[in-house]
């Protein structure tokens, strides 16, 4: 068990549909990644927060936001969904908001999102 | 052309054998190097970091980064079957920078 929760595991919704899909990071973790997960692209990293700021951000649709709240939970919202965005989506953290070898991030189980 | 390429298998090993699993890449300004194992239904585990180049060895993985080819290898000396799993590598020019992952090798090895 990595420490970071990511609920719910499994969601399934329609296309157009808006979904919300949320991130507890380890005790202490103050940075939390997205990332996005699918069969033909691999894992693509979304966004990073850091203590409550977006801190870097990648290839995430603007249709897709997310935020960093005061506990440090994070969420990410995925709206006018399409087929495509039916994935695995990751949340991971770490202590800080450089990547070394003794603060690399750590992945939850992820949620699978399916549009149908 | 993709910045990270790495071969999706699946490999198929016998247990005990030498795996070698790699990744190109293009981008010329990435630094840090990483391998991730990812078993079925879980999310990615950090397994070698690396920076710059050269060669890392923990227990019966080694990590080699060669810059000048840009490739990287991940080598499992004495494969096991719990080593079945799906192998990702990641790489960022900057510690702070976002990683960019391959798609990752699908590895099994059978008893």
């Amino acid at each position: 068990d990595s420490g970071v929760t990511q609920t719910p595991k499994h969601l399934i919704t329609a296309t157009g549909q808006r979904v919300t899909l949320r991130c507890s990071p380890r005790s202490g973790d103050l940075s939390v990644y997205w990332y996005q997960q699918s069969l033909d692209q691999g894992l693509q990293f979304l966004i990073q927060y850091y203590n409550g700021e977006e801190r870097a951000k990648g290839n995430i649709l603007e249709r897709f936001s997310a935020q960093q709240f005061p506990d440090l939970h994070s969420e990410l919202n995925l709206s006018s969904l399409e087929l495509g965005d039916s994935a695995l989506y990751f949340c991971a953290s770490s202590p800080s908001v450089a990547r070394t070898e003794n603060t690399e991030a750590f992945f939850g189980q992820g949620t699978r999102l399916t549009v149908v | 052309q993709k910045e990270v390429e790495q071969d999706p298998g699946p490999l198929s090993v016998p247990e005990g054998a030498i795996v070698s699993l790699n990744c190109t890449y293009s981008n010329s300004a990435f630094q840090y190097f990483m391998w991730y194992r990812q078993y079925s239904r879980k999310g990615p585990e950090l397994l070698m970091y690396t920076y710059s180049s050269g060669n890392k060895e923990d227990g019966r993985f080694t990590a080699q980064v060669d810059k000048s080819s840009k490739y990287i290898s991940l080598f499992i000396r004495d494969s096991q079957p719990s080593d079945s799993a799906t192998y990702l590598c990641a790489m960022s020019p900057d510690n702070t920078d976002k990683l960019i992952f391959g798609t990752g090798t699908r590895l099994q090895v059978f008893p």
